[in-house]
């Protein structure tokens, strides 16, 4: 099982804030690496694959950095719509394990 | 447009099973497989397993082996999850997400909320 940490837990930032949301895995994982969205009451979605290729309709505020063990999801200017809870996760192998999530908050 | 809709609210007592159904629409139900994936109320989202719907073939989280079972209907584009033995714990909203790519989770269901009480 690949085990990921993710932090921060909580994140308070200000509407056009450039914010970073970091992905550490217990093995490498090349580059296989998801970064979801998710709002309340809402199913996540899919922000981020393959660690920095944008989902069709994604913003472009929204990047993502790296591969092997640590991996960096950046929001360049925070914007309302952006407050919500991120996720990432693995898919190198299964169990298809997720981080344990970070909520961003308004300051 | 790709769309998975699931069936409703269950509530469970301890020991007994639920099945959930996730029925796809706006594409080729076997060409994707189906991810389920579990989220407890102010928790994270936990991944159960996968589905192959051309073939059949599942995988499942250990967590979950031996409780869980993903099965489709392909005549009627519908992937299936039973989990039995249900405890407390298990109380929660599960998914079903789908998508072209080895992610398999471009598209999400709009989530079934599971109660298991007493």
């Amino acid at each position: 099982v690949i085990w990921m940490t993710q932090s921060p837990s909580l994140l308070s930032a200000s509407t056009g804030d450039r914010v970073t949301i970091s992905c550490r895995m217990s093995q490498g994982i090349s580059s296989y690496l998801a970064w979801y969205q998710q709002k309340p009451g809402k199913a996540p979605e899919l922000l981020i694959y393959a660690a920095s290729t944008l989902q069709s309709g994604v913003p472009s505020r929204f990047s993502g950095s790296g591969s092997g063990t640590d991996f960096t999801l950046t929001i360049s200017c925070l914007q309302s719509e952006d407050f919500a809870t991120y996720y990432c996760q693995q898919y190198y192998s299964f169990p298809r394990t997720f981080g344990q999530g970070t909520k961003v908050e308004i300051k | 447009q790709v769309q998975l809709v699931q069936s409703g609210a269950e509530v469970k007592k301890p020991g007994a099973s639920v099945k959930v159904s996730c029925k796809a629409s706006g594409y080729t139900f076997t060409s994707y497989d189906i991810n389920w994936v579990r989220q407890a109320t102010g928790q994270g989202l936990e991944w159960m397993g996968w589905m192959n719907p051309n073939s059949g073939n599942t995988g499942y989280a250990q967590k979950f082996q031996g409780r869980v079972t993903m099965t489709r209907n392909t005549s009627i584009s519908t992937a299936y999850m039973e989990l039995s033995s249900l405890r407390s714990e298990d109380t929660a909203v599960y998914y079903c997400a789908t998508g072209e790519g080895i992610v398999a989770t471009d598209y999400w269901g709009q989530g079934t909320l599971v109660t298991v009480s007493s």
